[in-house]
């Protein structure tokens, strides 16, 4: 069936560095990919999205690149914050119309 | 949580008894779902509605029933709540079906004894 997949379950990373999290995904007809953030005990948290089309989209610290010849999409997010440590994962739309989510990724900034 | 309420938030219940979970929306948003979220799984689909008294059934619909008698409501029942049932809940709503993001509630923590 349809998947994707965080390669890591978790990351560490020294505040002020850049962070970069990465998700593969099954469907080469997928369409849209939406990066969620969520924290403990919270709901997702829509960070950025880009449809297929598009190999690349920037928003406020944040870039999402989409490689549709290896299925795969990378969240960077630049100087990384403490208020950046959650659980990061990436959603998949097909053409079906229903969305696959990844598992997530773990982030966590060390001060 | 972009205009999403879920209530209760926590719940505690035995097998064998019935559940309803209610998810409200302030966005007039025409579509609202419902999934569960359980270690190593993503997001899973339950059921889904595209209008008032429109709903369809997503990947684990079994064991689960939902109405929309208003744009603003859309509530997940469980018959009969079995331990596997035991999972956090999460509403989420869109604009349209298509491309579009969904936005996701804070959700309910339901535990199954």
């Amino acid at each position: 069936g349809e998947s994707v997949g965080l390669h890591l379950p978790t990351l560490s990373v020294q505040e002020g560095d850049n962070s970069i999290i990465n998700c593969a995904y099954s469907n080469s007809a997928s369409d849209y990919f939406i990066w969620y953030k969520q924290e403990s005990g919270k709901g997702p948290q829509f960070i950025i999205d880009i449809r297929s089309n598009m190999d690349k989209r920037q928003g406020q610290r944040v870039t999402v690149l989409l490689n549709k010849t290896v299925k795969h999409l990378s969240l960077q997010i630049a100087a990384t914050q403490p208020g950046d440590s959650a659980v990061y994962f990436c959603a998949g739309k097909n053409t079906g119309n229903q969305f696959y989510f990844g598992t997530g990724t773990s982030l966590t900034v060390i001060p | 949580d972009a205009g999403i309420t879920q209530s209760p938030r926590h719940k505690v219940t035995e097998t064998g008894t019935p559940v309803t979970l209610r998810c409200h929306q302030t966005e007039n948003h025409r579509y609202m779902y419902w999934y569960r979220q359980d270690p190593g799984h993503g997001l899973r689909l339950i059921h889904y509605s595209y209008g008032v008294k429109d709903t369809d059934k997503g990947e684990v619909s079994d064991g689960y029933s939902v109405s929309r008698s208003k744009t603003e409501d859309f509530l997940l029942t469980l018959e009969s709540a079995t331990s596997s049932q035991t999972s956090v809940y999460f509403c989420a709503i869109s604009r349209d079906r298509g491309p579009d993001t969904q936005y996701f509630g804070p959700g309910t923590r339901l535990t199954v004894l």
